[in-house]
């Protein structure tokens, strides 16, 4: 079945350093990948997505690139903020139209 | 746009009361909504699949005389968590997927209703 692996936090990075949260994905076929975010208290949003191989998506200064060939999809964010703390979810969609998530990492940004 | 709106937030009860978790898509119907559970520190788990008008669809291991679905109208999802007890204690989250052609419209969630069973 389809499963998604990401880092293990939590991370904890000073402001305007750089953030990388690594994912990578099991699934058959050409899967849809996506970043969820959940500020405290709050629940998930979509933070990008991609739907096919070296497709990037991006938002908010956030950006990750399906990478078929490694079966990756890493977050990246050249500068965080205070406000960019939340746990972060990487998760895929595959063939039966389903998400599955990974467990999720908990990003703090310290000012 | 697309909002889903999840009542209550939080709910703490005594062991054997029953819960109920309402989930409303604000400003869009949805055909299709679905419900996570969250354990700490762990990942979302699809509990079930709701569809309207039909019977919910449950993932292996998720007990349907517990958690019980009833998505009784376009934008409306409940679920009641039935003779509660301390394991049942989570976040459940549920989410709404926007109308269209197929089953590949984005999902929208719910701010999640943390439940706790003393």
């Amino acid at each position: 079945g389809n499963s998604v692996t990401q880092m293990e936090g939590p991370v904890t990075l000073s402001e305007e350093a750089f953030l990388t949260i690594n994912c990578t994905y099991t699934a058959t076929g050409y899967p849809s990948l996506f970043w969820y975010v959940q500020y405290p208290g709050e629940g998930l949003q979509l933070l990008l997505k991609a739907t096919k191989a070296d497709d990037k998506g991006s938002n908010k200064g956030f950006e990750a690139t399906y990478r078929k060939e490694t079966t990756s999809f890493h977050l990246e964010k050249g500068s965080v903020q205070v406000s960019d703390s939340a746990v972060y979810f990487c998760a895929l969609k595959g063939s039966a139209r389903q998400l599955t998530f990974g467990s999720g990492t908990q990003l703090t940004v310290l000012p | 746009g697309a909002v889903v709106s999840q009542h209550p937030s939080r709910v703490i009860c005594k062991s054997g009361t029953s819960v109920k978790i309402e989930c409303r898509s604000l400003d869009f119907q949805a055909t299709t909504m679905f419900w996570y559970r969250q354990f700490p520190k762990q990942s979302l788990m699809l509990m079930a699949t709701s569809n309207e008008g039909s019977k919910a669809t449950y993932e292996q291991g998720v007990e349907k005389d517990k958690f019980l679905i009833n998505h009784a109208s376009l934008t409306l999802s409940t679920l009641t968590v039935t003779s509660a007890h301390p394991e049942d204690s989570s976040f459940y989250i549920c989410s709404a997927r926007t109308p269209g052609q197929g089953n590949n419209q984005p999902q929208h969630f719910g701010d999640g209703t943390r439940l706790s069973i003393l």
